[in-house]
């Protein structure tokens, strides 16, 4: 399996707070994907990075940004998260063949 | 329409049997397609990629119509650990950040 660690899993926090989810990996993989998972919806991809500091949106970006300042670690951060953005976050990687490596998630609720 | 449409189930099937199911997509210029499996609360992990002419893996056999514009995946001799949901990926551009994620079917193996 690849090494794609996320953190935090869990987080509760409030609406209007920032929040930072980080996504690190130990494939040295050019392409990283966030992307979010809700019931009714397949998986939406909300930023993508082509390699450091070159990234670009995806479908649901609005009120997400992200950084890639070193190749391995990736971080999507919503500036002042909405109870709207209550969802479990995944982070992929993709591998020399195309197939898509993603962590474990993360698991956010904004109250 | 949705870009790409599964069937949400559940499909509860007994061990042992056969079970299939499709996925349409609306984009008659996708590139590419792919079967994820997604276990409860865990993360997708690629299960095969499909290709024109079909392709098998052990038990697992996933075609694609482009005619009719879906793919299928068909298990046979169904076992417990099939249990999961299956998730239809289309990729309708040469990048990653063109894939389109359906919803997944749910399937249930009984025992």
């Amino acid at each position: 399996d690849a090494g794609i660690t996320q953190s935090p899993r869990h987080k509760v926090t409030e609406t209007g707070t920032p929040v930072t989810l980080r996504c690190h990996q130990t494939e040295n993989h050019r392409y990283m994907y966030w992307y979010r998972q809700d019931p009714g919806h397949g998986l939406r991809l909300i930023h993508y990075s082509y390699g450091v500091k070159d990234t670009d949106k995806g479908e649901v970006s609005d009120g997400y940004s992200v950084s890639r300042s070193k190749t391995e670690d990736f971080l999507l951060t919503l500036e002042s998260a909405t109870s709207s953005q209550t969802s479990v976050y995944f982070c992929a990687t993709q591998g020399n063949t195309g197939e898509l490596f993603f962590g474990e998630g993360s698991r956010l609720t904004v109250l | 329409r949705k870009e790409v449409e599964q069937d949400p189930g559940p499909f509860n099937v007994p061990e042992g049997a056969t079970v299939a199911f499709n996925c349409t997509y609306s984009n008659s210029a996708s590139q590419s397609f792919f079967w994820y499996r997604q276990d409860c609360r865990k993360e997708p992990k690629l299960l095969m990629s499909v290709y024109s002419s079909g392709n098998e893996d052990g038990r697992f056999t996933a075609q694609l119509n482009r005619a009719s514009q879906y793919i299928s995946l068909l298990i046979r001799d169904s076992k417990l650990s099939d249990s999961a949901t299956y998730l239809c990926v289309v990729n309708s551009g040469f990048g990653n950040e063109k894939l389109t994620f359906g919803t997944g079917t749910r399937l249930t193996i009984i025992p």
